[in-house]
């Protein structure tokens, strides 16, 4: 059980495009959702956590209009990067936490390598 | 800053070897979690160890808080070449159900 689905797994696009990385709760509602992002051989850095119905809390230095997150529903939150450059070039990783509260682990998605040319 | 720190970077060891890897902190938590992340996918939760618990075990992992000295390690027993990830602490603050991540350890078990 606690199944998360990130799509899509690999983005290759232009400069400039805006692209759009999905992230499901398969077998599970999830209120509270999470972006990060992630360098190769780095850890893991919290961007926003998303919560259904409600607006995005940022963390320090991510750029809200840049990243777009929408959690339209309690399966569903989306992360766009808007007018993509190379420097957003990363791994974008996405989990969620049955039933939005503390003491629980969270469940990742398979992560969404995004390559800016 | 609240990530914390990991160490070792990186441990290589002989199959059947147990391997141990160390975590500190900044904060007051909640709880601290350690997760396993294989070469380019997603992480997966090994062990959640509550504030108030001092050690806990899951097969051949065991975990070990002590809040004190804000630090927890994690051993891995009879290590197997399967066991070869990148292994992360993260930590839950009170208040908060989101997690800040460790540097890391990249574990390499050769067979």
């Amino acid at each position: 059980g606690a199944v998360v689905s990130q799509h899509p797994s690999w983005v290759i696009c232009k400069s400039g495009t805006s692209v759009k990385i999905e992230c499901r709760s398969l077998d599970f509602q999830a209120t509270t959702m999470f972006w990060y992002r992630q360098f190769p051989k780095q850890s893991l850095m919290l961007m926003a956590t998303s919560n259904e119905g409600s607006k995005a809390t940022y963390e320090q230095g991510v750029e809200k209009d840049k990243f777009l997150i929408n959690h339209a529903s309690l399966t569903l939150s989306t992360l766009t990067v808007t007018s993509a450059h190379p420097e957003d070039s990363s791994f974008y990783i996405c989990s969620a936490v049955v039933g939005g509260s503390g003491n629980q682990p969270q469940h990742f998605g398979d992560g969404t390598r995004l390559s800016i040319l | 800053s609240q990530q914390g720190e990991e160490d070792p970077q990186a441990l290589s060891i002989q199959e059947g070897e147990n391997a141990t890897m160390n975590c500190s902190y900044k904060t007051s938590i909640n709880n601290l979690q350690w997760y396993r992340q294989n070469s380019g996918r997603g992480l997966v939760h090994l062990i959640l160890i509550r504030s108030n618990e001092r050690e806990k075990h899951s097969g051949r992992l065991r975990v070990t808080l002590d809040t004190s000295k804000k630090s927890s390690s994690l051993l891995i027993t009879a290590s197997r070449a399967a066991d070869t990830a990148s292994y992360f602490c993260a930590t839950e603050t009170k208040g908060a159900n989101n997690l800040f991540f460790g540097t890391g350890t990249r574990l390499t078990v050769i067979p």
